[in-house]
C-alpha cells in the first residue's frame, strides 16, 4: 500500500508569489493534517481536515489555507508568501486509532 | 511552559549501550504519546506509541509513560550508528472540538561506532 505522498517534493519561491502543495493520504484514511517544520524545530500543526470539513487550525496567518477533496487529498496554500515561510511541510493522515503517519514532505524555500 | 518539552542533546552513546530519551508534557488530559525518528531531511517516522502508564516494548525500543507524572521516555537497547537521528516526542492534546498533535523541538542522538 503506497503511504502519505506529498508534491512536489521541492519548491523553490520568491516573496509575494503564492504556492500550492498537495497531499494524498494513506488508502482508507479520512483524515488529513498539515504541518510546518522549521529547521530545527519540532513540526507546527497547520490545519486539521476530516471528510472535507475543517476541523482545527493552528496559530497561522490567514495567509495560509487549505482544502480536502471528496477522494480525501488535500491542498495546502500559502499566499504572499515571506522568506519565514520557507520550511518543510509535512503532510499526515490518521488512522482510526489515531496513529498519525507523515508523508515525505515538501520543502519549501522562499527567496 | 511549552506544551511539550525535550533536552535538545545532542545525547551521545557508544555503540551497544542505552540510549535514553526524555519528553515531559503540560496537558493532563493528554490520552496518546507517540514517538518518532527523523533523520537530516527526511519526514518524521513513527516508531512507537503509547496509551496506557508502564512499559511498551517493540524490539530494541522500550516506551514509558507515567501520566501522573506528565512524562514519556524512550529507551534504545543495542544502540547502533544507524540510530543516530532527531526522536521527536509528539503528544496528542485537545484543542477545540478536536484532537491534534503537540510536538517536542526533538532530541538528536549521536551513537559512536
Amino acid at each position: 500500500d503506497a503511504g502519505v505522498t506529498q508534491s512536489p517534493t521541492h519548491l523553490i519561491k520568491t516573496r509575494g508569489q503564492h504556492v500550492t502543495l498537495r497531499c494524498s493520504p494513506i488508502s482508507g484514511h479520512k483524515s488529513v493534517s498539515w504541518y510546518q517544520q522549521v529547521l530545527g524545530q519540532g513540526p507546527q500543526f497547520i490545519f486539521q481536515y476530516y471528510e472535507k470539513e475543517e476541523r482545527g487550525r493552528g496559530n497561522f496567518p490567514d495567509r495560509f489555507s487549505a482544502r480536502q477533496f471528496p477522494n480525501y487529498s488535500s491542498e495546502l496554500n500559502v499566499n504572499a508568501l515571506l522568506l519565514g515561510d520557507s520550511a518543510l511541510y509535512l503532510c499526515a493522515s490518521s488512522s482510526s486509532m489515531g496513529q498519525v503517519s507523515f508523508g515525505n514532505g515538501t520543502r519549501l524555500t522562499v527567496t | 511552559q511549552k506544551e511539550v518539552e525535550q533536552n535538545s542533546g545532542p545525547l551521545s552513546v557508544p555503540e551497544g549501550a542505552i540510549a535514553s530519551l526524555n519528553c515531559t508534557y503540560s496537558d493532563r488530559g493528554s490520552q496518546s504519546f507517540f514517538w518518532y525518528r527523523q533523520y537530516s531531511g527526511k519526514s518524521p517516522e513513527l516508531i512507537m506509541f503509547i496509551y496506557s502508564n508502564g512499559d511498551k516494548e517493540d524490539g530494541r525500543f522500550t516506551a514509558q509513560l507515567n501520566k501522573a507524572s506528565q512524562y514519556v521516555s524512550l529507551l534504545i537497547r543495542d544502540s547502533q550508528p544507524s540510530d543516530s537521528a532527531t526522536y521527536l516526542c509528539a503528544v496528542n492534546m485537545e484543542d477545540t472540538g478536536f484532537q491534534k498533535l503537540v510536538f517536542g523541538t526533538g532530541t538528536r542522538l549521536l551513537v559512536s561506532p
